[in-house]
């Protein structure tokens, strides 16, 4: 069965400092992965996805991803955090093929921002 | 705003109360989805509406009962619930050929 596992529970790191979120995956076919980020008491928004080409997909608000088969990883990276990078972040793949409604997520990874 | 609102924003409920609650996407997406979010746990699937017509129950006890009458709007129907019901409720839409959902912001339900 498909799965997601996203290691980290709990990431804190300094503003300005960079950042990279881990996400492992279970899919037997070639997966679409997608990386959503949570605001407190919003809903989720997509910040990028792979399906295909270059391994290395750039998202909004200066993420990035880098999808490599041989770990099974779809990490997430930022340079340079924000403050208002402080959200929970969640890694998911698409199992199937086209639009079977069926996403996995991981269980999430909280990113604290110190000043 | 992403396109997809829901409403009630909140919602607190008693466990013999009756209650809705709506989705509404106007992307002209033709797939909706029902999705729960309990603390500590992932986020997990409920249902799936393809052109207004249901593909998937994930196993969701018949206290949920969801209503997809067009392919812009999903309710789900709430009663009896119990208190372990409580939990972010989030509606998705997306489009056929189109990878990746849009989420609307949730209804926070508790149930007491």
């Amino acid at each position: 069965a498909q799965s997601v596992t996203q290691p980290d529970i709990h990431i804190t790191v300094s503003e300005g400092a960079s950042l990279e979120l881990r996400c492992n995956y279970s899919y037997g076919a070639t997966p679409y992965l997608f990386w959503y980020v949570q605001s407190p008491g919003q809903g989720l928004q997509l910040l990028l996805k792979y399906f295909s080409g270059d391994t290395l997909v750039q998202g909004i608000k200066g993420f990035e991803a880098e999808f490599k088969r041989s770990q099974s990883s779809f990490n997430l990276r930022k340079p340079s955090v924000h403050w208002s990078d402080a959200a929970e972040y969640f890694c998911a793949v698409e199992s199937g093929s086209g639009n079977t409604g069926k996403l996995i997520f991981g269980q999430g990874t909280t990113l604290q921002v110190k000043p | 705003e992403t396109g997809v609102t829901q409403t009630p924003r909140h919602l607190v409920m008693g466990m013999t109360n009756k209650k809705s609650l709506k989705c509404e996407q106007h992307l002209g997406h033709n797939a909706m989805y029902w999705y729960k979010q309990s603390a500590k746990k992932p986020l997990e699937l409920m249902f799936v509406y393809n052109f207004k017509e249901q593909t998937e129950n994930n196993s969701v006890p018949s206290r949920f009962s969801p209503e997809c009458p067009n392919s812009s709007h999903l309710f789900l129907h709430l009663h009896t619930l119990q208190p372990e019901d409580s939990a972010l409720y989030l509606c998705a839409s997306s489009q056929e050929g189109v990878y990746g959902y849009t989420f609307g912001s949730g209804t926070r339900l508790t149930v007491v």
